[in-house]
Parts: C-alpha cells; structure tokens; sequence
C-alpha cells in the first residue's frame, strides 16, 4: 500500500531536549516535505527536499533541522524543543513536478507538545 | 507571489443542505488550485484539482469546485451535505515551480 509513515504519532517532550519525527514513504517520490498546522494559521512549510542530499527552507524553518540522506526519508529534527514548536506535523511526498500540480501524498501526523 | 483566502473558518450546514466554502486566491501566473480534505485525526488528501481545461472539476465524494479568473476564486461545493463530510477543507494554490500555497483552511460542520 502506497503511504507515507510518520512517527511518532504523539509524543510529550520538554523544552532542550533533542528529538526526530522520522518520515518515510514507499512511493519513489522524490520530493518530501514537511508541514506544521497551527489553529488559525492552516499548514505552513518548515522544510522541503526535491531529491537526496537537496534541501531547502520552507517558511518557518528557524529551530528546526533536516537530512535526507536516503530517497525514502526525511527526518524532522529539532534539536532544542521550544514551547512555541508545539504543533501538529506533517510529512508530505510527490513526485517532482507534482509538488506544483498538488499532487502531495500526506502522512497522519504528528503531534507534538513541548512543556 | 501566491496566496489563498478562505472566507470563513468555521461553516455549519444542515444533512441535506448545499455545501458551499469559499477560496480566493491571487497568482502572478496561471494558477493550479486544489482542494484538500482532513477528516479528523488523519492527514490531508487531495479532493480536487484544476490544473487546465475545463473550469469545472468534479472530485470524490460529490464535491466539485469552478475556476473562475475574473473573480480569482474556486469555491467548493456540495448540493447535499452528509455527516461524513464533516472535516476540515483547505484550499491551496500551486504553479510557477514553486511549492503549494495553502489556505489557513475551513471547519465543516454537519448538524443532523
């Protein structure tokens, strides 16, 4: 089944302590990317990859960090949690070029509270 | 630069009623847009799309949405509204090789 698996699902933290939401997808895309959803803001862009070892900011990348080492995924770092990253994530993936014709393949989230 | 105005965040219609969610958006080239669907506790997936062609585009579950240039909108509808349709709606903007723009989104409610 075509997908992309987030994890973890949920998960409590406090704030400094280093953590990674991993993203992984079985499609072949190469474009990946990474959402926050905020109450009121809809979905902002943290970070995109248009391929292994591309990546580039989306529109709040500050405190947060990514790799794409590997074509299938794309980890969500963030290495010291602050309380304002408390948030839902998303992964998304697609096929280069689908990524402007919205063509995006969307994991379940991940939400995450930093106390 | 792109940019998506949904009018109204939250819109409660009655089963059996017509669903209608309202999207603006403004493009310096000629626009895809899209509307995505969040069911509750699930990511987003895609219900419709207008990329080229005809105005009018039909997506799953009975919603369809027209592009309309000279108003800049695509307004998503429904003629008859159904408890499960009851999700969060984004519309979003992509084009021009650059990634999507999303809407800050609407909240369907469905009143039995």
């Amino acid at each position: 089944e075509a997908q992309v698996t987030q994890n973890p699902r949920y998960l409590i933290t406090v704030t400094g302590k280093k953590l990674t939401v991993t993203c992984s997808q079985n499609m072949n895309h190469e474009y990946m990317s990474w959402y926050r959803q905020d109450p009121g803001l809809g979905l902002r862009q943290i970070y995109y990859s248009m391929n292994v070892e591309v990546t580039d900011k989306g529109d709040v990348p500050e405190g947060y960090k990514v790799s794409r080492k590997e074509k299938r995924n794309f980890p969500l770092i963030l290495e010291s949690p602050s309380p304002n990253q408390t948030s839902l994530y998303f992964c998304a993936s697609s096929l280069v070029g689908a990524e402007t014709t919205g063509e995006l393949f969307f994991g379940e989230g991940s939400r995450l509270t930093v106390l | 630069a792109q940019s998506v105005t949904q009018l109204g965040s939250h819109v409660s219609v009655s089963e059996g009623a017509l669903v209608l969610l309202r999207c603006n958006y403004s493009s310096s080239v000629p626009p895809y847009l899209f509307w995505y669907v969040q069911y509750p506790n699930q990511g987003l997936q895609l219900l419709l799309k207008y990329t080229t062609g005809a105005t009018l585009v039909k997506g799953i579950n009975g919603f369809e949405a027209e592009f309309k240039k000279s108003e800049t909108s695509f307004h998503l509808t429904k003629p008859s509204a159904h408890m499960s349709d009851a999700a969060e709606y984004f519309c979003a903007v992509g084009g021009g090789n650059t990634p999507l723009v999303f809407g800050k989104g609407t909240r369907l409610s469905v009143i039995a």
